[in-house]
């Protein structure tokens, strides 16, 4: 597509809820990242696939957090039992990979426990 | 470890005033720097990048010069505009294998006519 696009762009859930936060990267992207922005916090660093292996997760906050990549496409985050200190906007970024290339970030999805 | 410390927004000015946002930087080895913009309802563009010590990173009037000696890359800009009101995060890639960004906490700009 002409950019990174994610969905939903928003999401209410219940506390306790599992939700899945969905990114498409730019075709032709082998790099992807999915960050976090919540308030207070600024923007964290997640998780990093290339291809469809994940070899940086380090920025997973908790194991209810986790992630998915298909066919070097498609990426799903997900959050088990969500709790309210998951409230944030969820960014994804692709890049064409390697030191220094450009990454893109898609309008993210805004994630508010109640 | 790596981090990126920005100042404290809001700032607010007048258009045509001239624009200082503050970044430095702590990192081992040599990275990359960069501004991304957040303009309201948009996503994070990158505004400019620097991936050596003394480059000037520069697009739509802003400039950044990657200083290592003080490890800084302040964004500056002559005369601002309306359309400039954004939030501006200063970034770091130490490149390698995984290339991710780390991120200041962010700066709002807010122009006033």
């Amino acid at each position: 597509g002409a950019g990174v696009s994610q969905s939903p762009s928003n999401k209410v859930t219940e506390k306790g809820k599992d939700v899945e936060l969905r990114c498409d990267p730019i075709s032709g992207h082998t790099a992807l990242y999915w960050y976090r922005q919540s308030l207070g916090q600024g923007l964290e660093f997640l998780i990093y696939f290339q291809g469809n292996s994940a070899p940086d997760k380090s920025g997973l906050p908790s194991d209810r957090f986790s992630a998915e990549r298909t066919g070097g496409s498609v990426s799903t985050l997900t959050i088990q039992r969500t709790q309210q200190e998951d409230s944030a906007v969820y960014l994804c970024a692709s890049s064409l990979g390697g030191s220094n290339t450009e990454a893109f970030f898609g309008q993210g999805t805004r994630l508010t426990v109640v | 470890g790596n981090s990126v410390t920005q100042m404290e927004g809001p700032v607010t000015l007048s258009e045509e005033a001239f624009l200082t946002i503050n970044c430095t930087y702590t990192a081992t080895g040599y990275p990359s720097l960069f501004w991304y913009v957040q303009y309201p309802g948009e996503g994070l563009q990158l505004l400019l990048k620097a991936t050596k010590a003394d480059d000037k990173g520069s697009n739509k009037g802003f400039e950044a010069t990657y200083r290592k000696e003080t490890t800084s890359f302040h964004l500056e800009k002559g005369s601002v505009q309306v359309s400039d009101s954004a939030v501006y995060f200063c970034a770091l890639s130490r490149g390698g294998a995984t290339n991710k960004l780390i991120f200041g906490t962010g700066t709002l700009l807010a122009v006033q006519p």
